[in-house]
């Protein structure tokens, strides 16, 4: 599976827009973008997946470049309770059951 | 709120001893995955088990072994538990069988000392 590159870490103001960038310069084709997030103390949560196109749900929005290289998630209006460690992954549809978690982003969110 | 729930919350054992971890979803799906995150890192794929039979497994030795039962709960074995075996362990289920992602459990707090 193809690896990511995410910042360590992020501060955001509480009402803002939390912007979490992710580099996956050697996506290959047939490849999803996850994005999970863990809050201390529990399991991870999934946020959203895209493959090509840019996805929006309750949650947030991801925007996937055109080259797939690079991809965002967009957490519109940043609560304190969306402080977390958020992952940023690539992998086939056929194997998103063990995906490879990397360090993450973590991100916190001050009022 | 998962619907995934795992038993113990937390669990202190002495090395070289045997542990056995549980997991259930109240959907129910014939797909599970275990996952083990030590401190400071992100969790690393165990292994699957999809009705009933063990079908993909990460890095990690033979002494880390599993079952699935026919209401789809599932349990994780470590045997012959070494230091390094302390982390969090998580099991994660679908809600249907490859059309969603997966959802994870809170997880077990292992420590071995």
């Amino acid at each position: 599976d193809a690896k990511t590159t995410q910042p360590p870490s992020m501060d955001c103001a509480e009402g803002r827009a939390a912007n979490l960038p992710c580099n996956h310069s050697t996506i290959s084709g047939n490849e999803y973008v996850y994005w999970y997030r863990q809050i201390h103390s529990q399991g991870p949560q999934y946020i959203i997946h895209g493959l090509k196109n840019n996805e929006t749900n309750e949650m947030a929005s991801l925007i996937i470049t055109e080259d797939r290289k690079s991809s965002t998630l967009i957490l519109p209006h940043a609560t304190l309770r969306d402080t977390a460690v958020y992952y940023c992954i690539v992998s086939p549809r056929s194997n998103d059951y063990k995906l490879s978690f990397g360090a993450g982003t973590t991100v916190t969110v001050r009022a | 709120e998962t619907g995934v729930t795992q038993s113990p919350t937390h669990l202190i054992k002495t090395r070289g001893q045997q542990v056995t971890l549980r997991c259930s979803s109240q959907s129910g799906h014939n797909t599970v995955s275990w996952y083990q995150q030590a401190l400071g890192q992100g969790p690393q794929f165990i292994f699957q088990y999809y009705r009933e039979e063990e079908n993909g497994r990460g890095n990690f030795p033979p002494r880390f072994s599993g079952l699935q039962f026919p209401n789809y709960s599932s349990e994780l074995n470590v045997n012959a538990l070494e230091l390094d075996d302390s982390a969090l362990y998580l099991c994660a289920f679908r809600r249907r069988a490859e059309e969603s992602p997966l959802h994870f459990g809170n997880g077990t707090r292992l420590t071995v000392t």
